[in-house]
């Protein structure tokens, strides 16, 4: 079974970094491009990052471009993302997502943490 | 960025009905579009890929259609577990984006 826990959301305040991350189990991790999604309260879904199974590729959208970074640790089945320079609009539910085996699309999301910037 | 625009925001349907969802994108995506549902509480869930692929374990009551900027998702006979949210996404160009989901409830 596909698990996917996500750890490492909180109160931080604005300018400062935090760092989340995704715990995979169930599937070979190595072989699936890995994803963050965000949600902010009571509002739609953004794509945060993106990640290719090797970690040498990564994507971001440009409201989080130079401040977030993604990574993966092939060994230990996790996928990371370094959030930088907060700020009050990050406020969101961040979720890991696995890839698809036919393209990039969020086959499995895991449960999400709750990052929260604010004074 | 292609803006993914979702119809209706909300609707209200009976057990058994048929219900129908649009999502228009500003550009043409080649069918480079998937359809989540997401349940109060619960974290997205991938029902439809490349505009009418069905995901694994998902019940031959969803299908999708469409091409160009049109697509559609439909739900057959609608059941009680059917109350959620759903979202249409595009991944044909960066940055991926969503539509801003449609509410379906139980009349």
């Amino acid at each position: 079974e596909v698990q996917l826990v996500e750890t490492g959301g909180g109160l931080v305040q604005p300018g400062r970094s935090l760092k989340l991350s995704c715990v995979a189990s169930g599937f070979t991790f190595s072989s699936y491009w890995m994803y963050w999604i965000r949600q902010a309260p009571g509002k739609g879904l953004e794509w945060v990052s993106s990640i290719n199974t090797d970690g040498g590729n990564t994507y971001y959208p440009d409201s989080v471009k130079g401040r977030f970074t993604i990574s993966r640790d092939n060994a230990e089945n996790t996928v990371y993302l370094q959030m930088n320079s907060l700020r009050s609009e990050d406020t969101a539910a961040y979720y890991c997502a696995k890839g698809h085996y036919s393209g990039d699309w969020f086959a499995y999301w895991g449960q999400g943490t709750l990052v929260t910037v604010s004074s | 960025d292609i803006q993914m625009t979702q119809s209706p925001a909300s609707l209200s349907a009976s057990l058994g009905e048929t219900v129908t969802i649009e999502c228009l994108a500003s550009e043409d995506i080649y069918s480079n579009l998937a359809w989540y549902q997401q349940k109060p509480g619960k974290s997205p869930q991938l029902l439809i890929y490349y505009a009418n692929s069905l995901n694994d374990g998902v019940p031959s009551r969803f299908s999708g259609s469409g091409s160009g900027t049109q697509y559609s998702l439909k739900i057959n006979s609608l059941q009680s577990e059917d109350v959620s949210i759903y979202f249409c996404q595009q991944n044909y160009d960066s940055p991926y984006t969503f539509g801003a989901g449609t509410k379906l409830e139980l009349k």
